[in-house]
């Protein structure tokens, strides 16, 4: 079946550091894929998202290029703020599928001032 | 701007209490989900619908129930507590048809003493 594995954290960074959350997916078919971030005390807010092969999304500094030929997604941001500290969840929606989103277990980032 | 709220956002009730949790959209979205947020921040699947009167069961198991009269409307219920049922509940909801990204409410922090 369908899976993500992300980078497992805590992950800190200071600010103005650079970052990258790792995401590699199994899938069946041309999934589409997403990043999701949730601050503290919320629910989920769509970051980014790609649906096809090289497809690069971006939203609020922060970039995510779907790599077919390595089943990666890897999240980056050039300079993060404090901000930014929130847990980020990568996932995917299964070319078969047209509900079921596939997260991985989710990344907590701490960016310190 | 996502437009899906959840109330309450924090709940704590004694065991063996029947509770609702609500779940509402304005999206006129007919695909709604609800997950289950463990405290490793993991997310699971737990039930979902596709349209006014149609509810399946999610990948976890879970004692919970819902139900779908109306499309901007998916409450949750639990017949009688228990402290295991302590957790993060999200709510989401999404088109029928493109890309399927999902939107998720605030959440609701059920705690069960």
């Amino acid at each position: 079946g369908d899976s993500v594995t992300q980078m497992e954290g805590p992950v800190t960074l200071s600010e103005e550091a650079f970052l990258t959350i790792n995401c590699t997916y199994t899938a069946t078919g041309y999934p589409s894929l997403f990043w999701y971030v949730q601050y503290p005390g919320e629910g989920l807010q769509l970051l980014l998202k790609a649906t096809k092969a090289d497809d690069k999304g971006s939203n609020k500094g922060f970039e995510a290029t779907y790599r077919k030929e390595t089943t990666s997604f890897h999240l980056e941001k050039g300079s993060v703020q404090v901000s930014d500290s929130a847990v980020y969840f990568c996932a995917l929606l299964g070319g078969g599928s047209n509900y079921k989103l596939t997260f991985g277990k989710g990344t907590l980032l701490t960016v310190n001032p | 701007e996502a437009d899906i709220y959840q109330t309450p956002r924090y709940l704590v009730i004694g065991t063996g209490k029947k509770i609702t949790l609500e779940c509402s959209q304005t999206m006129g979205h007919d695909k709604m989900y609800w997950y289950q947020q463990d405290p490793g921040m993991e997310l699971h699947l737990i039930h979902y619908s596709y349209g006014v009167n149609s509810t399946e069961k999610g990948d976890l198991s879970s004692e919970s129930t819902v139900s779908r009269i109306r499309t901007e409307h998916f409450p949750l219920t639990l017949e009688s507590a228990r402290p295991s049922h302590t957790s993060q509940y999200l709510c989401a909801s999404s088109r029928a048809e493109g890309t399927y990204e999902q939107y998720f409410g605030p959440g609701t922090r059920l705690t069960v003493t």
